[in-house]
């Protein structure tokens, strides 16, 4: 399994508070991205990033920030969470162009989050 | 119009029946093509990855790409109860790290 670790695993908070997700990888891969997943649309890009400073928003960003400092980490913030963000968050890792490796993109466990 | 689109499901078989899954797309630029399934709780696991058209096996299961019907299919054989779950594809264009994804069907193989 790839070295993936988010946490919380599991969240409740009250709408307007702020949530911070966080995603460590053991992998050194390049790309990590944040998804949410919600019934009957899948799963959806938020921002992913390409190196470390270095990130780009995704088809559902309003809402969400992302910071990403160190190679290993990448975290997603809600400013101020709203009901329509809770969801269930998967971060996912790739490193594409890597000897035989072709941009495989591999998941964590995923957090989910309720907002109440 | 989503870009990938997936029938949802459920799809319900017998055990070892031949399943197949199915995705349609309308980027003619996507290249590289992907399926993962995901069980209850937890996060989507690769199962086959396939770059522009043709065939891909790997046991039991079989990966097909018609770019030019921008269409792909993954074929189950000898499906199991251990296969239920939901299968989602996924696919990009060369030069770009944005994976989009199908929604997912949901399978369920009856002992």
């Amino acid at each position: 399994d790839a070295g993936i670790t988010q946490s919380p695993r599991h969240k409740v908070t009250e709408t307007g508070t702020p949530v911070t997700l966080r995603c460590h990888q053991t992998e050194n891969h390049r790309y990590m991205y944040w998804y949410r997943q919600d019934p009957g649309h899948g799963l959806r890009l938020i921002h992913y990033s390409y190196g470390v400073k270095d990130t780009d928003k995704g088809e559902v960003s309003d809402g969400y920030s992302v910071s990403r400092s160190k190679t290993e980490d990448f975290l997603l913030t809600l400013e101020s969470a709203t009901s329509s963000q809770t969801s269930v968050y998967f971060c996912a890792i790739s490193d594409p162009g890597q000897g035989t490796n072709t941009g495989e993109l591999f998941f964590g466990e995923g957090s989910r989050l309720t907002v109440l | 119009q989503k870009e990938v689109e997936q029938d949802p499901g459920p799809l319900s078989v017998p055990e070892g029946a031949i399943v197949s899954l199915n995705c349609t797309y309308s980027n003619s630029a996507f290249q590289y093509f992907m399926w993962y399934r995901q069980y209850s709780r937890k996060g989507p696991e690769l199962l086959m990855y396939t770059y522009s058209s043709g065939n891909k096996e790997d046991g039991r299961f079989t990966a097909q790409v018609d770019k030019s019907s921008k269409y792909i299919s993954l074929f189950i054989r000898d499906s199991q109860p251990s296969d239920s779950a939901t299968y989602l594809c996924a696919m990009r264009a060369s030069g770009t790290y944005k994976y989009i994804f199908g929604t997912g069907t949901r399978l369920k193989v009856l002992a």
